[in-house]
């Protein structure tokens, strides 16, 4: 199976918060990011958080890590339709090598 | 800084042609990705390399996938001959030093008819 699992579909209204969520499978993962793909555009990364951390807050960004479930979430506040966008999570080992293994991303819809 | 440049952005080929990618990674970056991603999933990771040589290539269907980085600086991935399934956005990457996240080029789509 997939060593990352997102939900494929999120659809929010503008103004309400968003949650995406994800669950990873390796235990030593030592970094785990959440990047934002537009249409037609490469992966951007919107942030990320060492697995020694609970929780990383970047303004509208909120991303909470529970290792013992493996899961990670990013709550993003205030949501725009602006931030319409496929979410991607990914995780890496650490070991010197840092290869990302991505999910197949959350789809977040944004409706006025 | 200049992001990842990828070129070119857009490719349609027939079956059993052959094209090639270009990627300029960050500078300074010595590792850099390819990726494969299939419309509706996440992308794959086809090759890693350390500056100019080849850390991980185990996903790379080394039967008509190749690439290379002879200078340690801009790659090329080759598909010769391409197949349909191959249609996919390739996407480049690379990583500076020790912790630093992964930055993406925009990525070449390709359509093969």
């Amino acid at each position: 199976g997939e060593d990352v699992e997102q939900s494929l579909f999120l659809s929010v209204r503008e103004g309400d918060s968003s949650v995406i969520n994800c669950t990873y499978t390796d235990s030593s993962s030592t970094y785990l990011y959440w990047y934002k793909q537009e249409p037609g555009a490469g992966l951007q990364l919107l942030t990320y958080i060492f697995s020694n951390m609970d929780m990383k807050q970047d303004q509208r960004l909120t991303v909470l890590l529970n290792k013992k479930d493996k899961h990670l979430s990013l709550r993003i506040a205030d949501t725009q339709t602006g931030d319409s966008a496929i979410y991607f999570c990914a995780e890496s080992i650490s070991g010197g090598s840092y290869i990302p293994t991505f999910g197949r991303g959350t789809s977040l819809i944004v409706h006025p | 800084e200049a992001g990842v440049a990828q070129s070119p952005r857009y490719k349609i080929i027939e079956k059993r042609q052959s094209v090639a990618f270009w990627c300029n990674p960050i500078s300074g970056h010595a590792t850099l990705y390819w990726y494969q991603q299939i419309l509706g999933q996440g992308p794959k990771l086809l090759i890693q390399f350390q500056n100019n040589g080849v850390v991980d290539d185990s996903q790379l269907p080394k039967d008509r996938f190749s690439a290379e980085r002879l200078k340690g600086v801009d790659s090329t991935l080759k598909i010769q001959p391409a197949k349909l399934e191959d249609s996919a956005v390739y996407l480049c990457a690379s990583i500076g030093q020790g912790s630093s996240p992964l930055h993406f080029g925009n990525g070449t789509r390709l359509t093969v008819t």
